[in-house]
């Protein structure tokens, strides 16, 4: 079945750096993906839409310029998270979808990311 | 927008069967998917309905029914490892919507021996 691989699996880094977060789809091409933040106990909340070869399409509330993602081909996606702040810490995931599969999204392992 | 609504916990013994329920109000409405989720590990895919009805999968089934916006996940046959957060996802089909899943917020099943 439809594999996505997401690394790193977690990071710890300082306040005020930044951390890049990828996502390959390993056996599909994957025009759309998306990136959820989940917080302990709490459900996925969508951030965002990244589409391969134009802007990602960001909920309202998420800071575009604080996310950026880069979905520059049909198998890669990052999340790169800026000037990180401890609030930021959070099990971020990927998903991804098989176009030729009707069925579920396919996730990534998931970052845990901790910022200190 | 989308609004879904699952309880937050539910205990169940080993070898015993539990429903999980599942209630939607969605502006759009293209499919309606069943995750499995245990601590600090990403969600993996159960189950997807988009016309009423039953879907039976081994030990796991699922049920919908669109004009009451209602769904139900079945777990027979109990087992320790089933202890875990389900997760309801509706995915919408308008415009704005399409393609991206709305999670409700978790159904926490602990089995007992």
């Amino acid at each position: 079945g439809a594999v996505v691989s997401q690394h790193p699996s977690w990071v710890i880094c300082k306040s005020g750096t930044s951390v890049k977060i990828e996502c390959r789809s390993l056996d599909f091409q994957a025009t759309t993906m998306f990136w959820y933040r989940q917080f302990p106990k709490q459900s996925l909340m969508l951030m965002a839409t990244s589409n391969e070869g134009s802007k990602a399409t960001y909920e309202q509330g998420v800071e575009k310029d604080k996310f950026l993602i880069n979905h520059a081909s049909l198998t890669l996606s990052t999340l790169t998270v800026t000037s990180a702040h401890p609030e930021d810490s959070s099990f971020y995931i990927c998903s991804a979808r098989d176009g030729t599969s009707n069925y579920g999204y396919t996730f990534g392992s998931g970052t845990r990311l901790t910022v200190v | 927008g989308q609004n879904i609504d699952q309880p937050t916990e539910m205990t169940a013994t080993e070898g015993a069967i539990v429903q999980i329920n599942c209630t939607y109000q969605t502006s759009g409405f293209n499919g309606l998917f069943w995750y499995q989720q245990h601590a600090g590990e990403a969600p993996t895919f159960l189950s997807y309905n988009v016309l009423d009805g039953l879907e039976e999968k081994g030990r796991f089934s699922s049920f919908l029914s669109r004009s009451k916006g209602y769904s139900y996940l079945l777990l027979k046959e109990l087992q320790m490892k089933d202890s875990a957060s389900y997760l309801c996802a509706v995915r919408g089909s308008t415009n704005t919507n399409a393609g991206k899943s709305t999670f409700g917020d978790g159904t926490t099943l602990t089995v007992k021996p």
